[in-house]
Order: structure tokens, then C-alpha cells, then sequence
């Protein structure tokens, strides 16, 4: 256990379809990233919060959005859900700039 | 642009053979350099990590790396991989300029036979 828990750990839903995965950070960590995994494009950086603000912005499509609650809990919302998006997406915390823990990904299937 | 590069995508090697698995990045300015693995299954885990010093870093599981600043690269190696290597092993790079978000290379696949 990394200490970063996702939910849910599987997923499938059907094209068109809106999916809210969640992460709730390792105890004390105030950055939350979310990634974007899939055989074709790697991994790849979506988003960032800080302490309930965004901080960074990857190759996140405007389909999807994300928050940090004050809790530090995350969450990834993913609409109009194409094929494509069919990916594991993982979430990892940090409390530095290099304290970076991952959790165990939530599998998203699109059909 | 910002990127990071992993020469192999896929090695297999035999039990107690040497590895050195290759990454290059292209980024200016400050950069802090990782690798990561991934066991079939699971979660990215942290196997060593640069920031300053000593260009020779020592990690977990008797991994090291090495930081040539004029080549751009943070090459991993392992004088004498198990079985229980066999894993997804990913280069990562940040720097303040991307809010350290990590940028990944693509990965390499090895397999260790016995």
C-alpha cells in the first residue's frame, strides 16, 4: 500500500458516458497529479493541484476537468467518454517537489 | 520542446546478466531526473531519484544511475538482474518550470528469463 488510494480500481461505461474517478493523497501531501496511461501515448501528465488550487496543466482534453477538495482529496472527471479514453489513469501525491508516491491506478474501459 | 527520451522498448536479458537501460531529455535549465518501475500489475514505484551531487546514484533493489550533464543523459544500471527484475522501467524528469509535474519517457519492457 504506497498510501495514495483510488477509486474505483476498475471501471467500464459506454461511449457518451461521464466517469468521476477519486484520489485521496498520502497523508500530509498537499500536491495531487493526475496521469494518463495507455499503449500508444505512454504516460501522461493531465493535471496538478496544490493545496486545493491548480497548479499545472498537461495534455489534459477540455472533455475532462479535475478538483482538489479541501480535504486534499482529488477528483478526475472524464465526460463524453470516447474509446479513447480507455487508459489507466493514475494519481500520485507529493508534499516536496520530489517526494512523488503513486497510487494503484484506476482501469477505465470504455465500450 | 520538453521531452524525454528511452532508447529501448524492449530488453531481455538472461538471469545475472549486466543492464543499462538508456534515457536522454531535452529541457533547459534545472532539472531533477527519476526512475521509476512498474511490476506487472501494479503501481509506479520509486527507484532512485537526482537532484544535485553526486552524478552516481544508488537506489533501491541494487539499481544506480548515472547523470552526464553534457550528454543530457540519466542512464540505469544493474551489475546482475533476477528474475523478479522483469518489469516496466520508466525515466522521469521535472523542473520547476513545469511546477515539477513529471514527465515521462515511454518505458522499457524487460524480461528476465531464468
Amino acid at each position: 500500500d504506497s498510501g495514495v488510494t483510488q477509486t474505483p480500481k476498475h471501471l467500464i461505461t459506454a461511449t457518451g458516458q461521464r466517469v468521476t474517478l477519486r484520489c485521496s493523497p498520502r497523508s500530509g501531501d498537499l500536491s495531487v497529479y493526475w496521469y494518463q496511461q495507455s499503449l500508444d501515448q505512454g504516460l501522461q501528465f493531465l493535471i496538478q493541484y496544490y493545496n486545493g488550487e491548480e497548479r499545472a496543466k498537461g495534455n489534459i482534453l477540455e472533455r475532462f476537468s479535475a478538483q482538489q477538495f479541501p480535504d486534499l482529496h482529488s477528483e478526475l472527471n472524464l465526460s463524453s467518454l470516447e474509446l479513447g479514453d480507455s487508459a489507466l489513469y493514475f494519481c500520485a501525491s507529493s508534499g516536496e517537489y520530489y517526494g512523488y508516491t503513486f497510487g494503484s491506478g484506476t482501469r477505465l474501459t470504455v465500450v | 520542446a520538453q521531452s524525454v527520451s528511452q532508447h529501448n522498448h524492449h530488453v531481455i536479458l538472461s538471469e545475472a546478466a549486466s543492464l543499462e537501460l538508456g534515457c536522454n531529455y531535452s529541457y533547459g535549465g534545472t532539472v531533477n531526473l527519476f526512475w521509476y518501475v512498474q511490476y506487472p500489475g501494479q503501481h509506479l514505484q520509486l527507484l532512485l531519484k537526482y537532484f544535485s551531487g553526486d552524478p552516481l546514484v544508488k537506489g533501491i533493489k541494487g539499481f544506480e544511475a548515472e547523470f552526464i550533464k553534457s550528454k543530457f543523459s540519466f542512464n540505469l544500471r544493474k551489475p546482475s538482474v533476477q528474475w523478479s527484475d522483469t518489469a516496466e522501467y520508466f525515466c522521469a524528469v521535472n523542473s520547476p518550470n513545469s511546477g515539477y509535474a513529471l514527465n515521462f519517457g515511454k518505458g522499457t519492457s524487460l524480461l528476465v528469463t531464468p
